[in-house]
């Protein structure tokens, strides 16, 4: 299972938009890459998955390079309600197991 | 969309007894569900894999005898902690996928385990 690295903690303010990376180096052929978002005492929520190049959805970007050895997480203008925990995962669509790596912690202020 | 609930959302219970949470999945059958735990400001760590109709494959360091999972059925997986012990007391957080419906994990709302 790919490992990844994230920043620990960031810091941002309410309507700035967040860009988080997450540097997953070997990563294999089959693996996409999924962001999740943990609130206190929940589990985590699916925020975002890709393979390559870009995805977006109505909450969230996220970008891939072509070596996909990195990806970021773009969220537009931020609220206080985005303060969570964020975590990159990498896997095989069909190998479902997930190791959690440290995540990133976000604080939004007003 | 898909669901997965978790059962009972916090218990306390004394130490030396056993208690056991439920993790369903609401509208999709799960072949495969998967257990963690996560201390306060700590990732969640996986500690197996629950399998139905066999026996779950456990994360190298956690005593399968002491964390008890079935699964039954293709909707449901339970963890049993067994002969509790403070050191016990954990967010515990059940996750599964749809069977043929891709890669997308969801995840248990979590179930809040103190051990007094």
């Amino acid at each position: 299972l790919a490992k990844t690295t994230q920043p620990i903690s960031m810091d941002s303010y309410e309507g700035q938009e967040v860009n988080i990376t997450c540097s997953h180096n070997n990563i294999a052929t089959n693996d996409y890459i999924t962001w999740y978002q943990q609130f206190p005492s929940q589990g985590p929520r699916f925020i975002i998955q890709g393979y390559k190049t870009k995805v977006t959805n109505e909450v969230a970007s996220l970008f891939i390079p072509a070596d996909r050895k990195s990806s970021t997480l773009s969220l537009p203008r931020v609220s206080l309600s985005d303060t969570a925990v964020y975590y990159c995962l990498v896997g095989d669509p069909g190998f479902q197991k997930l190791v959690f790596g440290t995540g990133t912690r976000l604080l939004v202020s007003p | 969309g898909a669901v997965v609930s978790q059962h009972p959302s916090w218990v306390i219970c004394k130490s030396g007894t056993s208690v056991k949470i439920e993790c369903r999945s609401l509208d999709f059958q799960a072949t495969t569900m998967f257990w963690y735990r996560q201390f306060p400001k700590q990732s969640l760590m996986l500690m197996a894999t629950s399998n139905e109709g066999s026996k779950a494959t456990y994360e190298q360091g956690v005593e399968k005898d002491k964390f008890l999972i079935n699964h039954a059925s293709l909707t449901l997986s339970t963890l049993t902690v067994t002969s509790a012990h403070p050191e016990d007391s954990s967010f515990y957080i059940c996750s599964a996928n749809q069977v043929g419906r891709g890669n997308t994990i969801y995840f248990g709302e979590g179930s809040w385990l103190t051990v007094v």
